[in-house]
């Protein structure tokens, strides 16, 4: 059973518009959550992550989210740009475990 | 800093050799090192947790007599892929925390290993 959702497997968004990624999980024990970005063939890459004693954090363009009453948690990306084109994973740690990924949202920016 | 490396970055073998596969912390020690698993256009699956000095945790359905890891040292954990058949072939991806999980922090990848059995 998946504890962390993106029900979104591809978006595509025009180049300067918002892109908005969306996650759920399942556990309301997770405390900490993070968004990673990844090109093919390379480990993912840190963006942006939240934990549970806030619902907003932002970071130059880009800002996540957390609703923990829905379980539902969201990375905007403001102005998109071309190099935004990745697979984006929304990630859950409770701890000092590893991280437990969603199955990632293929965002495509065209121009 | 928090720079995580992996090596090799592709290895091909024959089906029954064994795989070594490392990965090391550069500029931070590392207590815990997690190995991950990605099949073509699937999520990052955890493997298993390798801790310095004691006996990795595996997950639920990893082989440990397969999958062998060893943290050695604070900045070096190797995974070996014992036996090696044509369904092991996948990304693997290691990752370290620098902070090792004191606080919430997020986790650092190396660039990650594919790995093709024929």
């Amino acid at each position: 059973d998946q504890q962390v959702k993106q029900n979104s497997p591809s978006l595509s968004v025009q180049e300067g518009r918002i892109s908005i990624l969306n996650c759920d999980y399942t556990n309301s024990m997770f405390d900490y959550f993070l968004w990673y970005k990844k090109y093919p063939a390379e480990g993912p890459t840190f963006l942006i992550s939240i934990s549970s004693i806030k619902d907003k954090n932002e970071d130059g363009r880009f800002t996540v989210f957390l609703n923990k009453s829905a379980k539902h948690l969201s990375l905007h990306i403001v102005p998109s740009q071309p190099g935004d084109s990745a697979v984006y994973f929304c990630a859950v740690r409770g701890g000092a475990d590893g991280l437990t990924f969603g199955k990632g949202t293929h965002l495509i920016i065209q121009p | 800093g928090a720079v995580v490396s992996q090596h090799p970055s592709w290895v091909i073998c024959k089906s029954g050799t064994s795989v070594k596969i490392e990965c090391r912390s550069l500029d931070f020690q590392a207590t815990t090192m997690f190995w991950y698993r990605q099949f073509p256009k699937q999520s990052l699956m955890l493997m298993a947790t390798s801790n310095e000095g004691s006996k990795a945790t595996y997950e639920q359905g990893v082989e440990k007599d397969k999958f062998l890891i060893n943290h050695a040292s604070l900045t070096l954990s190797t995974l070996t892929v014992t036996s090696a058949h044509p369904e092991d072939s996948s990304f693997y991806i290691c990752s370290a925390d620098p902070d090792g999980g004191l606080n919430n922090s997020p986790l650092h990848f190396g660039n990650g290993t594919r790995l093709t059995v024929t």
